[in-house]
């Protein structure tokens, strides 16, 4: 079964600072990655996608990383803002329409 | 656009009793999900299906029904609660099956 891991549970920054969360799964075999926000009582927001032919993705101040072989992701944020407070999840795609999650990481940017 | 709605957003249960959730996505996408999130575990995958009249059981199927009549709705059935299936509920939809994940809002249900 695939195992997704995020490494730290909780992160505190401050302003301004740039950051990186980190998601490992065990299984390479994969279609793609996706990483999401979920602020408190919220649904989950999309942020980014990545195929599995792909190393990496860009959104405004973020970019996610991918390396199959050693099922690993990164998503880097720069210029952290206070905005940014919410927890991150990443979910690995193996097809057969399910996601498989991590428990995310809980980010807090201090002014 | 509104993207994937679900109703209601609260809802508490006494044990036994049945209920639906509802779940409606205007994108004109084939794939649709139920997952459920419980603390200090990530997401899991309840039922999906990938079209109108096709559903099939993810991971944790047990005392939930599902049902595809139309490609728009996708409603999730309790048929009778237990204090288990106290969690928070997400429905999802996708294009296809490598697709970009949409999630809604989320039911926040409890079973005393």
């Amino acid at each position: 079964k695939q195992e997704v891991t995020q490494i730290p549970a909780a992160l505190s920054v401050p302003e301004g600072e740039n950051l990186v969360l980190n998601c490992s799964f065990t299984d390479s075999a994969i279609y793609n990655l996706q990483w999401f926000r979920q602020d408190p009582g919220k649904g989950l927001t999309s942020l980014l996608l990545i195929q599995s032919s792909q190393r990496e993705q860009t959104s405004g101040r973020l970019n996610a990383s991918l390396d199959k072989s050693s099922g690993r992701s990164t998503l880097y944020i720069a210029a952290s803002q206070p905005g940014d407070s919410a927890t991150y999840l990443c979910a690995v795609d193996r097809g057969a329409n399910n996601l498989f999650f991590g428990t995310g990481t809980r980010l807090t940017v201090i002014p | 656009n509104a993207g994937v709605t679900q109703t209601p957003k609260f809802q508490v249960l006494k044990t036994g009793q049945s209920m639906t959730l509802q779940c409606a996505q205007d994108m004109n996408h084939e794939y649709m999900s139920w997952y459920r999130q419980d603390p200090g575990m990530g997401l899991r995958l309840i039922h999906y299906s990938v079209g109108a009249g096709i559903t099939d059981q993810g991971e944790v199927p047990n005392g939930y029904n599902v049902s595809r009549s139309t490609t728009e709705d996708f409603p999730l059935r309790l048929l009778s609660a237990a204090p288990s299936q106290t969690s928070v509920y997400f429905c999802a939809s996708r294009p296809d099956t490598r697709g970009e994940a949409f999630f809604g809002q989320g039911t926040r249900l409890t079973v005393v």
